[in-house]
């Protein structure tokens, strides 16, 4: 069965403290995994696309990273501003497995 | 690029009537177009995936004779939640894509409260 975990569930941080967000999945055939951001009452805002191990991908103080198993999401220095709710899903057939979440709270 | 509107944000209805969702892709054409229900602290479950043109593919579990969808137009798709009740209460969010295994980009989602 496809499946997606995404650890920790709730992760605190101080502004400038790096840390990385886990995602851990189980695919018959992985056509691509997608990083989301979510913020509250929002709709998912797109992030990135990864599609084959060793891949990596930056955008501004975030960098997503995909082995055969699992996946991290990377946050360098974040901001009060990074906090949101990162979700990741795989993309297995047609449709969208989403994992549960990973809600990030940045304070100053 | 790749904006994704929803209308209504919120709409709260009386049970036993029909609440009709509009989803438009606003600066590309999204040959297809996803349907998701979000529960508090859950995340999103997909209910239904639609191509333009064709009759909408819905999840295991989802009544499609409740949850009403139409793919009129490449920029345009609709939810209409016919009957609805309290259980229907829930965040429901629509995605758009070139393609079916193409990015999906999410609009910002209709909070539906059913009294």
């Amino acid at each position: 069965e496809d499946q997606v975990t995404q650890s920790p569930e709730a992760l605190r941080l101080q502004e400038g403290e790096s840390s990385s967000l886990n995602c851990s999945y189980t695919v018959s055939g992985l056509r691509g995994l997608f990083w989301y951001r979510q913020d509250p009452g929002k709709g998912p805002e797109f992030l990135f696309t990864l599609y084959s191990a060793g891949e990596e991908k930056e955008k501004e103080r975030l960098k997503a990273t995909l082995t055969k198993k699992e996946s991290f999401l990377h946050i360098t220095a974040p901001k009060p501003e990074d906090s949101a709710t990162y979700l990741c899903a795989l993309l297995a057939g047609t449709a969208l497995i989403f994992g549960k979440g990973t809600t990030l709270s940045v304070s100053s | 690029g790749a904006v994704v509107s929803q209308h209504p944000s919120r709409v709260i209805c009386k049970s036993g009537t029909s609440v009709k969702i509009e989803c438009r892709s606003l600066d590309f054409q999204a040959t297809t177009m996803f349907w998701y229900r979000q529960f508090p602290k859950q995340s999103l479950m997909l209910m239904a995936t639609s191509n333009e043109g064709s009759k909408a593919t819905y999840e295991q579990g989802v009544e499609k004779d409740k949850f009403l969808i139409n793919h009129a137009s490449l920029t345009l798709s609709t939810l209409t939640v016919t009957s609805a009740h309290p259980e229907d209460s829930s965040f429901y969010i629509c995605s758009a894509a070139q393609g079916e295994l193409g990015t999906q980009y999410f609009g910002p989602g209709t909070r539906l409260t059913v009294l």
